[in-house]
C-alpha cells in the first residue's frame, strides 16, 4: 500500500547549520508530495508541495525536490534558524487531483526538529 | 488565514465515559472534513472522512459505532469516542477543507490529546 518513511529524530542543530530530513515513499501510479509543519500549540500546515517528477518545492528557505528515482522528497535547508524548531511531516496524496493537497494524504511519522542559538 | 480550532486541547476521562471532540472552521465553510488518529512516535492515521449532512467514510479497521462522527453544519465537526478505554488514548487531529477566497484549500485543527485511565 502507499505510505511514507520519514527519518526518525529529534533532530538537534545549531542555528545557521544545514538541514535534511529524509523522506522517502511507496505508491503506486503519481502522488503528489508535500512537507507539513507543526509548530508547538498549533495545527499542521503546508510548507511545500511538488506534483511531478523532478519539481522543487520551496518555502521559507526549505527545499524538497520530488525524485522519482529515489521514490524520495528530503527537505532540505542551507541555514537553520531557532524559529524552525518545529515538527516536520512528510506526506503523499493520490487524490482527488493530481498537485491537490484536498485528498486522502498518507503521513510519515514526523520528525522533530530543535535549533539551538 | 483560515483557522481550525479544536476543543477540548486535551482530556482526561475514566474508562467507559464518551468524550466528544469539536473541530470548528473559524472563517470559511468546510464541505470536508477529515479525522486523523496518532500514537506517540507514529504516522497520522486517518479514520474517516465526513462530509457536510451525510454520513462520515471510515476508513478500513475503525469501528464507526466506536467512533462518532457527525458533520451537522459547515462549520463544525464532532468525533464522539463512545465508551473509551485506555487503548483509546491518543492525538486526535480534524482538518478541513473549504473554499477561502474562492480558492479550495485544506487547514489542520491543532490536536486533542485524549488519555483515558
Amino acid at each position: 500500500g502507499d505510505s511514507v518513511t520519514q527519518m526518525e529524530g529529534p533532530v538537534t542543530l545549531s542555528e545557521e547549520a544545514f538541514l535534511t530530513i529524509n523522506c522517502t515513499y511507496t505508491a503506486t501510479g503519481y502522488p503528489s508530495l508535500f512537507w507539513y509543519v507543526q509548530y508547538p500549540g498549533e495545527g499542521l500546515q503546508l510548507l511545500l508541495k511538488a506534483t511531478k517528477a523532478d519539481d522543487k518545492g520551496s518555502n521559507k528557505g526549505f527545499e524538497a525536490t520530488y525524485r522519482k528515482e529515489t521514490t524520495s522528497f528530503h527537505l532540505e535547508k542551507g541555514s537553520v534558524q531557532v524559529s524552525d524548531s518545529a515538527v516536520y511531516f512528510c506526506a503523499l496524496s493520490k487524490g482527488p487531483g493530481r498537485g491537490s493537497t484536498l485528498g486522502r494524504l498518507y503521513f510519515g511519522r514526523g520528525t522533530q526538529l530543535t535549533v539551538w542559538p | 488565514g483560515a483557522v481550525v480550532s479544536q476543543h477540548p486541547s486535551r482530556v482526561i476521562c475514566k474508562s467507559g465515559t464518551s468524550v466528544k471532540i469539536e473541530c470548528r472552521s473559524l472563517d470559511f465553510q468546510a464541505t470536508t472534513m477529515f479525522w486523523y488518529r496518532q500514537f506517540p512516535k507514529q504516522s497520522l492515521m486517518l479514520m474517516a472522512t465526513s462530509n457536510e449532512g451525510s454520513k462520515a467514510t471510515y476508513e478500513q479497521g475503525v469501528e464507526k459505532d466506536k467512533f462518532l462522527i457527525n458533520h451537522a453544519s459547515l462549520t463544525l465537526s464532532t468525533l464522539t469516542v463512545t465508551s473509551a478505554h485506555p487503548e483509546d488514548s491518543s492525538f486526535y487531529i480534524c482538518s478541513a477543507k473549504g473554499l477561502q477566497r474562492y480558492q479550495e484549500t485544506q487547514y489542520f485543527g491543532p490536536g486533542t490529546r485524549l488519555l483515558v485511565l
